[in-house]
C-alpha cells in the first residue's frame, strides 16, 4: 500500500496569512495527489487534483504543486471560511489513501 | 446539480449485518465510477471500496475485504455497500463519492453528507 505522510498534522494561523502543507508519498506516485477540505459535519470537497489543477468553482487562493513523492498545498491567504482539516489522497494504486490530515486552526 | 445520500446507517451490536445505500440523482449515473469512504470519530479519512461504472469492483481496503461487499444498480441510480461481521472499530460514519476522471487523473468530486454507522453492544 502506498503511504501518505501529511505535516503538519495542525497548525495555527491568522486571517491572511499564508498556510502551506506537505505532503509526502512512500512511491512514485507522478501526479494522482488530490486535496480534500473537509469541515464537521459536512461532506468533503476536493480543492485541487492531479496535484495542481483547481476544481471549478474553489476560489484562486487555493494551489497545489508537486509530483512523483513530494507535494504541497498552499492556502496564499486564509479567509475565515478556511479553518477545516485538509487531506492529501493518492489515486496512483489501490487502495486509495489518505494523508492524517491537517487541522488548521485560528491563532 | 449533483446529489448523492446516503442512507441505512444505525446503532447494531457487533457481527450484525447492515446493508448501506446511496442514491444518486442530478448526472448520468451509470457513466461513473463509485466509491465509499468512512471517517471514524475522531480520525481521519478511510477508502472502503469502490466499483466501475459496469458493476465491476474496484477494489477493498484490506481492514473490510471478505465482509463487506459493494454493489450497483444503474436502473435505480444506487450504490449500496452490505456490510457483515460488523466490528466496533467499523463504527464511522460513511460517505458514497462519485469518481471523476481528468486528464489528470481521477478524483472525487461529489460526496454525500454521510451516514453513521455505530456497532456497540
Amino acid at each position: 500500500d502506498i503511504q501518505m505522510t501529511q505535516s503538519p498534522s495542525s497548525l495555527s494561523a491568522s486571517v491572511g496569512d499564508r498556510v502551506t502543507i506537505t505532503c509526502q508519498a512512500s512511491q512514485d506516485i507522478k501526479n494522482y495527489l488530490n486535496w480534500y477540505q473537509k469541515k464537521p459535519g459536512t461532506a468533503p470537497k476536493v480543492l485541487i487534483y492531479g496535484a495542481s489543477n483547481l476544481e471549478t468553482g474553489v476560489p484562486s487562493r487555493f494551489s497545489g504543486s508537486g509530483s512523483g513523492t513530494h507535494f504541497s498545498f498552499t492556502i496564499s491567504s486564509l479567509q475565515p471560511e478556511d479553518f477545516a482539516t485538509y487531506y492529501c489522497q493518492q489515486f496512483a494504486s489501490l487502495p486509495l489513501t489518505f494523508g492524517g490530515g491537517t487541522k488548521v486552526e485560528i491563532k | 446539480e449533483v446529489q448523492l445520500v446516503e442512507s441505512g446507517g444505525d446503532l447494531i451490536q457487533p457481527d450484525r449485518s447492515l446493508r448501506l445505500s446511496c442514491a444518486a440523482s442530478g448526472f448520468t449515473f451509470d457513466e461513473y465510477a463509485m466509491h465509499w469512504v468512512r471517517q471514524a470519530p475522531g480520525k481521519g479519512l478511510e477508502w472502503v471500496s469502490g466499483i466501475n461504472y459496469i458493476s465491476h469492483v474496484i477494489g477493498y481496503a484490506d481492514s473490510v475485504k471478505g465482509r463487506f461487499t459493494i454493489s450497483r444498480d444503474n436502473a435505480k441510480n444506487s450504490l449500496h455497500l452490505q456490510m457483515n461481521s460488523l466490528r466496533a472499530e467499523d463504527t464511522a460514519f460513511y460517505y458514497c463519492a462519485r469518481d471523476a476522471t481528468s486528464i489528470s487523473g481521477n478524483y472525487l468530486d461529489s460526496w454525500g453528507r454521510g451516514t453513521l454507522v455505530s456497532v456497540s453492544s
